[in-house]
């Protein structure tokens, strides 16, 4: 079985622009998780799909967006990057039915820089 | 939401040693806390994981013990060695059903 795909891996981006990363998910799993990671700040959550549905979002401004495809794969968007937007974002999946229980499966990561 | 504290940010021993990591978390309703290693340049993958219905769980050389009175947590590595080295995250699930995650701790076992 294929392991959660994250795309693209690493890129660069100056302040301003956007970005979209894609992440497809063990196949059967429904939830699709987003994680922002810093040196120091250990794993941030970003936000949760399920079946289509944002099902929970952390901390993080509106610039910061998600949307799940029908097929389970999922996109966040960054849009005007800032420098501290610079972070290895980090996808998740798991079969979401498990209530506050189960293992998430991770994907390699994107490298995001902004410069 | 939840939060989880983990400590120490970063841990240095001998190979051979012990290591044990702390976190504390503040959501009573959580009932499943996993512990992930991640080592340099790769993903986060699962090591042990524990329910709120047992106190301790143990694989081979490494444990996790359970306090859910006083709201913590602990992973225990004995007879460590240099593979052990890597970023250790504990996490829980809030009460919106996500997992957060501690800070990390960074592992290092000098040979």
């Amino acid at each position: 079985k294929a392991g959660v795909t994250q795309t693209p891996r690493y890129l660069i981006k100056t302040r301003g622009q956007q970005v979209t990363l894609s992440c497809s998910p063990i196949s059967g799993h429904r939830s699709v998780s987003w994680y922002q990671q810093t040196p120091g700040q250990g794993l941030q959550f970003l936000f949760e799909y399920f079946s289509e549905t944002q099902r929970n979002k952390g901390n993080f401004p509106g610039r910061f967006s998600g949307r799940q495809f029908s097929n389970s794969r999922s996109e966040m968007n960054v849009s005007t990057l800032e420098l501290g937007d610079s972070a290895l974002y980090l996808c998740a999946s798991s079969p979401g039915t498990g209530g506050r229980t189960g293992e998430l499966f991770f994907g390699e990561g994107s490298r995001l820089t902004v410069l | 939401g939840e939060n989880v504290e983990q400590h120490p940010s970063t841990l240095s021993v001998q190979e051979g040693d012990s290591a044990v990591i702390k976190c504390t978390y503040s959501d009573s309703a959580s009932n499943y806390f996993p512990w992930y290693k991640q080592e340099l340049g790769k993903r986060p993958q699962l090591i042990i994981d524990i329910r709120s219905n047992v106190g301790e769980k143990k694989d081979q050389r490494i444990a996790v013990t359970l306090n859910k009175t006083a709201k913590h947590f602990s992973l225990h590595i004995t007879e460590t060695q240099p593979e052990d080295s890597a970023v250790y995250f504990c996490a829980a699930y809030d009460n919106n059903n996500d997992m957060r995650f501690g800070a990390g701790t960074r592992l290092t076992v000098k040979p």
